[in-house]
């Protein structure tokens, strides 16, 4: 595969599960990150990923949790989510810092 | 920090007739722009980027864009809009050396046949 993939591309879940969202850039890429996209909202940077050390995290709350196992791999872990969590999660990917950002198709998350 | 505007959040042209989306930023020095577009349930595609050098760049899908410092703007252009660009299209801005880019709130275009 090329790119940014994402797994799953859609996921549903209940207040009370725990589940990860994956993402995988095959670009050779030193920077991760994932965004939030809700409707008639602007674009929400979450999480920054450089050299597989997080350099941001936007006051984001405790339920979502990134990991960065190495630079081709980013995960999102989710437990105990609230129902206004339901939106489009993004992964993209850029070379460096500030250089243009590949993204993946997404996930589409529901949570009920 | 910069930010960037997209002052028309919904456009309808029709098919053929030529195309401009505006994007206006704010920051202190020359920043590193950027237009995306995001079709329906999918994740966001370059089209084409600004750096520096000539301030009119050209993308894919033959769309193009212009820099221009005085007006803190970097407006989107097509000539000939074809109905498979609907989509929604998001102007951003970037710094060097620095994570944070800044998306603007997307203006979603509508192609009548």
């Amino acid at each position: 595969e090329t790119g940014v993939t994402q797994t799953p591309r859609h996921l549903v879940m209940g207040m009370t599960n725990k589940k990860s969202l994956k993402c995988e850039q095959h670009l050779g890429h030193n920077a991760m990150y994932w965004y939030k996209q809700s409707a008639k909202k602007p674009l929400e940077l979450m999480f920054v990923y450089s050299l597989e050390e997080r350099v941001e995290n936007n006051s984001v709350p405790s339920r979502f949790s990134p990991e960065c196992p190495n630079s081709s791999h980013l995960f999102l872990h989710l437990h105990t989510l609230q129902p206004e969590d339901s939106a489009l999660y993004l992964c993209a990917s850029s070379l460096s810092r500030g250089s243009e950002q590949y993204f993946g198709p997404g996930t589409r998350l529901t949570v009920t | 920090a910069q930010s960037v505007t997209q002052p028309d959040i919904h456009i309808t042209v029709s098919e053929g007739a030529s195309l401009e989306l505006r994007c206006n930023y704010s920051y202190g020095a020359t920043p590193y722009l950027f237009w995306y577009v995001q079709s329906p349930g999918q994740g966001l595609q370059l089209l084409l980027k600004y750096f520096s050098g000539d301030t009119l760049v050209q993308g894919i899908k033959g769309f193009e864009a212009e820099f221009k410092r005085s007006q803190s703007s970097f407006n989107l252009r097509k000539p000939s809009v074809h109905w498979s660009d609907a989509a929604e299209y998001f102007c951003a801005v970037g710094v060097p050396n620095n994570n944070d880019m800044r998306f603007g709130a997307g203006t979603r275009l509508t192609v009548k046949p």
